[in-house]
């Protein structure tokens, strides 16, 4: 079993809809979460960071993280065409730590 | 802030050569930086741990003779392919540790990558 899990999708939703991104895990040491967006031929970009569980919101984006089941999404409200990219979720258990990715849900945003 | 960059973006050599991708975190020191493998559909796998002035950690299974390591300075680190194949073939992606950041009190590590570059064996 990985560490973390992520569906790979592809996931194809039309411009304007609430998109609902997800990881599970099986490392109750990991406190620290992260979402990235990678853009095809491009290094990943950091978009949220969470500790512990619990809401983030950034814009159209929120982050939920829920310890107890070891689940963690990323939502992203109003979607639009330039969302279309790669998510990766990360994690840690903080300090210098390994961060371990999932391997990423491909999102196509359709005008 | 916190731009990395990476040279090349892409690169094909032939079978036996060595290939060298630099890393370059522009507009802060990074006394820690990381180099990750991608292969199509899989996560990032973390091949080394680079820290400024010492030796590189690598990953269990990754061959340190095979990809050499320096990080000289506090914004450069090098990753050279020596004797490169074509199981070598992927995107290698390098991040930079900006620091110490504080959420909640406590300290977060912050890792900001570069673009990235798809190296081919021929």
């Amino acid at each position: 079993q990985k560490e973390v899990e992520q569906d790979p999708g592809p996931l194809s939703v039309p411009e304007g809809a609430i998109v609902s991104l997800n990881c599970t895990y099986s490392n109750s040491a990991f406190q620290y979460f992260m979402w990235y967006r990678q853009y095809s031929r491009k290094g990943p970009e950091l978009l949220m960071y969470t500790y512990s569980s619990g809401n983030k919101e950034d814009g159209r984006f929120t982050a939920q993280v829920d310890k107890s089941s070891k689940y963690i999404s990323l939502f992203i409200r109003d979607s639009q065409p330039s969302d279309s990219a790669t998510y990766l979720c990360a994690m840690n258990s903080g300090g210098y730590q390994k961060v371990t990715f999932g391997t990423g849900t491909k999102l196509q945003v359709i005008p | 802030g916190a731009v990395v960059s990476q040279h090349p973006s892409w690169v094909i050599c032939k079978s036996g050569t060595s290939v060298k991708i630099e890393c370059r975190s522009l507009d802060f020191q990074a006394t820690t930086m990381f180099w990750y493998r991608q292969f199509p559909k899989q996560s990032l796998m973390l091949m080394a741990t680079s820290n400024e002035g010492s030796k590189a950690t690598y990953e269990q299974g990754v061959e340190k003779d095979k990809f050499l390591i320096n990080h000289a300075s506090l914004t450069l680190s090098t990753l050279t392919v020596t004797s490169a194949h074509p199981e070598d073939s992927s995107f290698y992606i390098c991040s930079a540790r900006r620091g110490w950041g504080s959420y909640s009190g406590r300290a977060t590590d912050t890792q900001y990558f570069g673009p990235g570059t798809r190296l081919t064996v021929l």
